[in-house]
């Protein structure tokens, strides 16, 4: 599973935009990118998957550049409620013992 | 959407007690995950199955074990309760390439 690098907080103040990147420099051609949203005292929850160009949602986007060593997750118009942890993950679903979430990005947004 | 249930949000033992963790899976998911999560330290995986009866074990396994009778139940047991397994554990399925949907989370004290 390649390892994957993320700030460890951003800020950020209720409508602006925020993107958080992700970078995987050992990528693999298998490998797809996945981003989870955690709050404190719950499970973490899917947000995006990708595994190149750009992928949207109702709730974000995903870009991912042609070689694949980095994502950013873009959050449009954030609110208070967007304050949580993102986690990037990379991988194929092989391998599951070497599975980690890392450490994930704090995300405070503030009135 | 598939649900994932974990049989208790938050307990409390006693060091040396056998605990059961169940999560349940309310669609017919293959894989499934249980993961412990600390401060500091993110998401690790203790152990994780494949199938009915099959278990392979993650980065953490001492201490615990697992058990898979059926395919929608996926127990951890901690077979002598420790105060460093104090924790929140978090079980989760794969959806496939990691599109991993989780439980709420048992918060576990021993004391």
């Amino acid at each position: 599973l390649a390892k994957t690098t993320q700030p460890i907080s951003m800020d950020s103040y209720e409508g602006q935009e925020v993107n958080i990147t992700c970078s995987h420099n050992n990528i693999a051609t298998n490998d797809y990118i996945t981003w989870y949203q955690q709050f404190p005292s719950q499970g973490p929850r899917f947000i995006i998957q990708g595994y190149k160009t750009k992928v949207t949602n109702e709730v974000a986007s995903l870009f991912i550049p042609a070689d694949r060593k980095s994502s950013t997750l873009s959050l449009p118009r954030v609110s208070l409620s967007d304050t949580a942890v993102y986690y990037c993950l990379v991988g194929d679903s092989s391998g599951y013992s070497t599975l980690t979430f890392g450490k994930g990005t704090m995300l405070l947004v503030s009135p | 959407d598939v649900k994932v249930t974990q049989s208790s949000r938050y307990l409390v033992k006693r060091t040396g007690e056998k605990v059961f963790l169940e999560c349940v899976q309310d669609m017919d998911h293959e894989n499934m995950f249980w993961y412990r999560q600390d401060p500091g330290l993110g998401l690790r995986l203790i152990y994780f199955s494949y199938d009915v009866k099959m278990k392979e074990k993650g980065d953490i396994p001492e201490g615990y074990s697992v058990s898979r009778e059926k395919k929608e139940r996926f127990s951890l047991i901690l077979e002598s309760a420790s105060t460093n397994q104090t924790s929140m554990y978090l079980c989760a399925i794969d959806r496939g390439n990691y599109g991993y949907t989780f439980g709420s989370g048992t918060r576990l004290t021993v004391v």
